[in-house]
């Protein structure tokens, strides 16, 4: 079966401008959750979806918001891009919850110059 | 809050040497465990879970790992690196709420040990 596709792979993005971020899940998988990956931080968890609620979320400020579609389907958007917003954005997708195996897209590269 | 904490940033090896990563997480109750590997180009993939059980759980391509829970500690292990094991390899932990596997629906990760095997 088809794996997580997030789309684009890659952005470049000024600073101020605002971002937004695709993810589409595995078929029949209902949990997404988004993660910031950076080479000092490693993964940050950003926040968790299920149903169209979000559930969880981490410590990142509010220009950082994400939302689900009745189709599992994620999205997140950074608004006022700082140039520390660099970084890989990861989404995961889960059958139904994020204790159970999360598997991974490619990410999308997003560089703020 | 949990954490966990991935002391060896980089390791260097030599085929067919031993490999240990550690991993040693912080938090007072019941706990799920994984390890994840990214290859070079690669998105990331399960390497290995614990949720319950055998605390010595074997992964894929020959890693294994063992949870101690008085140590707070899920290393990973494997008897024999090969050059393909070159990967960036990162703990991660989920809190396990109530008697069930059920989590808090967030993973933790540490920040990652990054592995060279030299050929």
């Amino acid at each position: 079966k088809a794996g997580v596709t997030q789309t684009p792979r890659y952005l470049i993005k000024t600073r101020g401008q605002q971002v937004t971020l695709s993810c589409s899940p595995i078929s029949g998988h209902r949990s997404v959750s988004w993660y910031q990956q950076t080479p000092g931080q490693g993964l940050q968890f950003l926040f968790e979806y299920f149903s169209e609620t979000q559930r969880n979320k981490g410590n990142f400020p509010g220009r950082f918001s994400g939302r689900q579609f009745s189709n599992s389907r994620s999205e997140m958007n950074v608004s006022t891009l700082e140039l520390g917003d660099s970084a890989l954005y990861l989404c995961a997708s889960s059958l139904d919850r994020a204790t159970t195996e999360a598997f991974f897209g490619q990410g999308t590269r997003l560089t703020v110059v | 809050a949990q954490s966990v904490s991935q002391h060896n940033h980089h390791v260097i090896l030599s085929e067919a040497a031993s490999l240990e990563l550690g991993c040693n997480y912080s938090y007072g109750g019941t706990v799920n465990l994984f390890w994840y590997v990214q290859y070079p180009g690669q998105h990331l993939q399960l390497l290995l879970k614990y949720f319950s059980g055998d605390p010595l759980v074997k992964g894929i391509k020959g890693f294994e790992a063992e949870f101690i829970k008085s140590k707070f500690s899920f290393n990973l292990r494997k008897p024999s690196v090969q050059w393909s094991d070159t990967a960036e390899y990162f703990c991660a932990v989920n809190a396990r709420l109530g008697g069930s596997n059920f989590g808090n629906e967030k993973l933790t990760f540490g920040t990652g040990t990054r592995l060279t095997i030299i050929p």
